[in-house]
């Protein structure tokens, strides 16, 4: 089974400059995520889709930050302009999300590091 | 909102030591998680607890979940060089509601 695939894996760019980050999750998967992993801290949760409904963004910085997952399956996360403590790994992840279950395991992907400079 | 603490920080144990590492919650939790992540990786799920004062065990690894369902400990025995990374606890408040990550415990083994 193919697992949470993310592109690009490393991104540099320069302060107030856009960046995209792709992810697909796993196959008949209904839940994405969206993390924001700063070096020496736990994830922490962007936003979540539900299909292609968001189940909760209520950490995500909407000035700045967008996300969509338009056809249910894969997902984009958008950041503009970047800040310098925008620098982390956003990871995305991915579980089966059968309603109402409080005991979905998550699936995660390898992450896109990004360097703002 | 919810927090979710993991003490230590940081590990340094001699290979064959044991390990512990222990979460607590600000909020009555639903269910923990268990996430480990290798340096330069991914986490990875390792198990989840549902009950209150639920153990369970995996090989050298034993999990438990406290009785008020506020905090959890993941105990290693016997350290291997292989169980380098750091451990994460994940807590939810409910169903639907979003997984809360603690900080993380670094293990580093010396062999």
């Amino acid at each position: 089974e193919a697992g949470v695939a993310q592109s690009p894996r490393y991104k540099i760019i320069e302060k107030r400059q856009s960046v995209a980050f792709w992810c697909n999750p796993i196959s008949g998967h209904a839940t994405l995520y969206w993390y924001q992993q700063i070096l020496g801290q736990g994830p922490k949760l962007l936003i979540q889709f539900q299909n292609n409904g968001v189940v909760d963004d209520s950490q995500l910085p909407k000035d700045r930050f967008s996300a969509e997952r338009l056809k249910g399956v894969d997902s984009t996360l958008k950041i503009q302009p970047a800040k310098l403590e925008d620098s982390a790994v956003y990871l995305c992840a991915s579980s089966l999300g059968t309603s109402g279950r409080i005991t979905d395991t998550q699936y995660f992907g390898p992450g896109t590091r990004l360097t703002v400079l | 909102g919810q927090q979710v603490m993991q003490i230590p920080q940081y590990q340094h144990v001699q290979e064959g030591e044991d390990f512990t590492t222990y979460c607590n919650s600000s909020t009555t939790l639903s269910n923990i998680q268990w996430y480990k992540q290798r340096p330069g990786g991914h986490p990875v799920f390792l198990i989840q607890l549902v009950k209150s004062g639920e153990v369970k065990k995996q090989k050298r690894l034993t999990f438990q979940f406290g009785e008020a369902k506020k905090n959890s400990s993941l105990h290693i025995t016997a350290t291997q060089t292989t169980d380098v990374g750091t451990y994460f606890c994940a807590g939810r408040i409910n169903a639907g509601n979003m997984l809360t990550f603690g900080g993380g415990t670094r293990l580093m083994v010396k062999p």
